[in-house]
């Protein structure tokens, strides 16, 4: 059965302390893995698309990376203003929707 | 830039009302969805659509029925609301093409009481 999981369910950070988010997925015949973050109050953003183990995508402070078993979305010197819930959702061959984590919720204090 | 708006912000209604909740977008995507999400959950889809008059149940359809009549707007309908149906209401639209990323509404809160 496709799935996803992501880890921590929350990450409280000072500004400027870099970490990782988590998402591990089984899926038979992955077409894509996305990252997108969510403010309060809002839908879902955009941020990246990974298709093939190895893959390495940037935007300003974050990187997202891709291997057989998981993804990791790397914040570097984090600010304030990303404080977010960052969900990660697969595609894959079986299912043509996407499956979606329950997410992570970053908090970075002043 | 893709925009998709949704009617309400919030919605309170009472159990066994009819409920409509309105998505437009305006990039003449072909694909359109409807999520919910709840806490501790991923988004779950509902239906989808992908084209005209053409709708798809996704994982939770029941209880939930669809409309789209044109191809901007996508509507979501509850028959009979239930309180199980309390949540926050997410439509999104994406091209037709590969693995597009999706562009969401900034949702609805429904409460039913």
């Amino acid at each position: 059965e496709d799935q996803v999981t992501q880890s921590p369910e929350a990450l409280r950070l000072q500004e400027g302390e870099s970490s990782s988010l988590n998402c591990s997925y089984t899926v038979s015949g992955l077409r894509g893995l996305f990252w997108y973050r969510q403010d309060p109050g809002k839908g879902p953003e955009f941020l990246f698309t990974l298709y093939s183990a190895g893959e390495e995508k940037e935007k300003e402070r974050l990187k997202a990376t891709l291997t057989k078993k998981e993804s990791f979305l790397h914040i570097t010197a984090p600010k304030p203003e990303d404080s977010a819930t960052y969900l990660c959702a697969v595609g894959g061959d079986s299912n043509y929707q996407l499956i979606w984590g329950a997410g992570t919720k970053l908090i970075i204090k002043p | 830039d893709v925009k998709v708006t949704q009617s309400s912000r919030y919605l309170v209604k009472r159990t066994g009302e009819k409920v409509f909740l309105e998505c437009v977008q305006d990039m003449d995507h072909e694909n359109m969805f409807w999520y919910r999400q709840d806490p501790g959950l991923g988004l779950r889809l509902i239906y989808f659509s992908y084209d005209v008059k053409m709708k798809e149940k996704g994982d939770i359809p029941e209880g939930y029925s669809v409309s789209r009549e044109k191809k901007e707007r996508f509507s979501l309908i509850l028959e009979s609301a239930s309180t199980n149906q309390t949540s926050m209401y997410l439509c999104a639209s994406s091209l037709g093409q590969g693995e597009s990323p999706l562009h969401f509404g900034n949702g609805t809160r429904l409460t039913v009481t």
